[in-house]
């Protein structure tokens, strides 16, 4: 199965800052079928970036995905109180559908 | 808007099945692509596996033996059993649409496995 990296486990960071956060695959996603996702404590998890570097419905254009083959990233331009989360990256490339371990944004 | 809300018994006994059940309001069951996702403690997610109307089922080899899903159109509901549970079954299970970017997910229901 395809083995996600997400680097780093943690960042700590504060209001405004731009965040770059990686996702490293195994083998070379196809497609760019590469997912992001956030994940608050407590709430259903978010989808924020499908096809590598497509917003979804309602996601602010300060989330942005970029990358193809092995490596793609996550950025995030002025971080807003609210972005304080977990984000996991996800393929769908392969079967079965694997996920990173995820970034913890504090 | 749709909402999907998981349900179960919180905690199970080791060797015992599990049964969940993923309840979807705010649109159809029927015709949409439906997965169980499951996170341990302290881990990362781990897809478990989906299923189409019934009629079309891929699960995790990882789990493939133990993992049945149905999808119970009358009630607008998904279900989930997993049979010989051990403590490594531990874990939030989370039920979310769609065939490959996961949209909307349910807010998750923690199984406890444990005597």
């Amino acid at each position: 199965e395809i083995v996600l990296t997400q680097s780093p486990a943690t960042l700590s960071s504060s209001p405004g800052e731009r965040l770059t956060l990686s996702c490293g695959a195994s083998q070379s996603i196809n497609n760019n079928y590469l997912v992001w996702y956030q994940h608050r404590p407590g709430l259903a998890p978010r989808l924020l970036i499908f096809d590598g570097f497509r917003r979804a419905a309602g996601i602010p254009d300060r989330f942005s995905g970029s990358g193809s083959g092995t490596h793609f990233t996550l950025t995030i331009t002025k971080l807003e109180p609210e972005d304080f989360a977990v984000y996991i990256c996800q393929q769908h490339a392969y079967s079965p559908i694997t996920f990173g371990g995820g970034t913890k944004v504090e | 808007q749709v909402r999907l809300q998981e349900s179960g018994p919180g905690l199970v006994r080791p060797s015992e099945t599990l049964s969940l059940t993923c309840t979807v309001s705010g649109g159809p069951v029927t015709n949409f692509f439906w997965n169980w996702i499951r996170q341990p403690a302290g881990k990362g997610l781990e897809w478990i596996g989906r299923i189409f109307n019934s009629g079309l089922i891929n699960y995790n080899p990882s789990l493939k033996n133990r993992v049945t899903m149905s999808v119970d159109a009358a009630n607008n509901q998904i279900s989930l059993k997993m049979t010989s549970l051990t403590a490594a079954d531990t874990a939030v299970y989370y039920c979310a649409r769609s065939q490959s970017r996961f949209d909307p997910w349910g807010q998750g229901t923690l199984v406890t496995v444990s005597s």
